[in-house]
């Protein structure tokens, strides 16, 4: 089993739909959890990140994270083409020294119709 | 914001020569970096961490002598692929932590770099 599992898609939305991308994790020592967005061809790019449990929203983004679950989503409201990308997430236990190293989902591909 | 930028963007080598990349932080410290490697359609898989002035830890199966990494400065690592084969063909993406980076240790990643061995 992944330490991270990420539905890979694709998945296709109408132009202002609401998308939900979601991630289950199985490493509880998980406390950071980030989404990032990738174009194609383009490193990462990072969108949010939150802390332990709970939500947070950033303009047309919402993250959420329910520990107790192991589960982490993240909300695109009124979505657009230009939103058309891969979306990763990613996660990392507390601050070691070593380097913190991240653990990523394979990738969610969106696509946004007109 | 926080800028990683790689160079070459592309690069196409004969197998069996050696080739360079370089990941720079542009504007900020980079204490830690980090070099993935990405196959179409897959998520990035870490192949080492380097903290800077100290040897890079790398992840489990990777050949430490065939990916050379130096993180020299605070603004600058290199990763050298020697003796390129066709099968080290990929997507090679570096990311950056700052000294100042918060909770989260954000990594902030370069554009990528598209290796092509012939």
């Amino acid at each position: 089993q992944k330490e991270v599992e990420q539905d890979p898609g694709p998945l296709s939305v109408p132009e202002g739909a609401i998308v939900s991308l979601n991630c289950t994790y199985s490493n509880s020592a998980f406390q950071y959890f980030m989404w990032y967005r990738q174009y194609s061809r383009k490193g990462p790019e990072l969108l949010m990140y939150t802390y332990s449990s709970g939500n947070k929203e950033d303009g047309r983004f919402t993250a959420q994270v329910d520990k107790s679950s192991k589960y982490i989503s993240l909300f695109i409201r009124d979505s657009q083409p230009s939103d058309s990308a891969t979306y990763l997430c990613a996660m990392r236990g507390r601050d070691t020294g070593g380097g913190n190293k991240l653990t990523f989902g394979t990738g969610t591909q969106l696509k946004v119709e007109l | 914001g926080a800028v990683v930028s790689q160079h070459p963007s592309r690069v196409i080598c004969k197998s069996g020569t050696s080739v360079k990349i370089e990941c720079r932080s542009l504007d900020f410290q980079a204490t830690t970096m980090f070099w993935y490697r990405q196959f179409p359609k897959q998520s990035l898989m870490l192949m080492a961490t380097s903290n800077e002035g100290s040897k890079a830890t790398y992840e489990q199966g990777v050949e430490k002598d065939k990916f050379l990494i130096n993180h020299a400065s605070l603004t600058l690592s290199t990763l050298t692929v020697t003796s390129a084969h066709p099968e080290d063909s990929s997507f090679y993406i570096c990311s950056a932590r700052s000294r100042t980076s918060g909770g989260a240790g954000e990594q902030y990643f370069g554009p990528g770099t598209r290796l092509t061995v012939t």
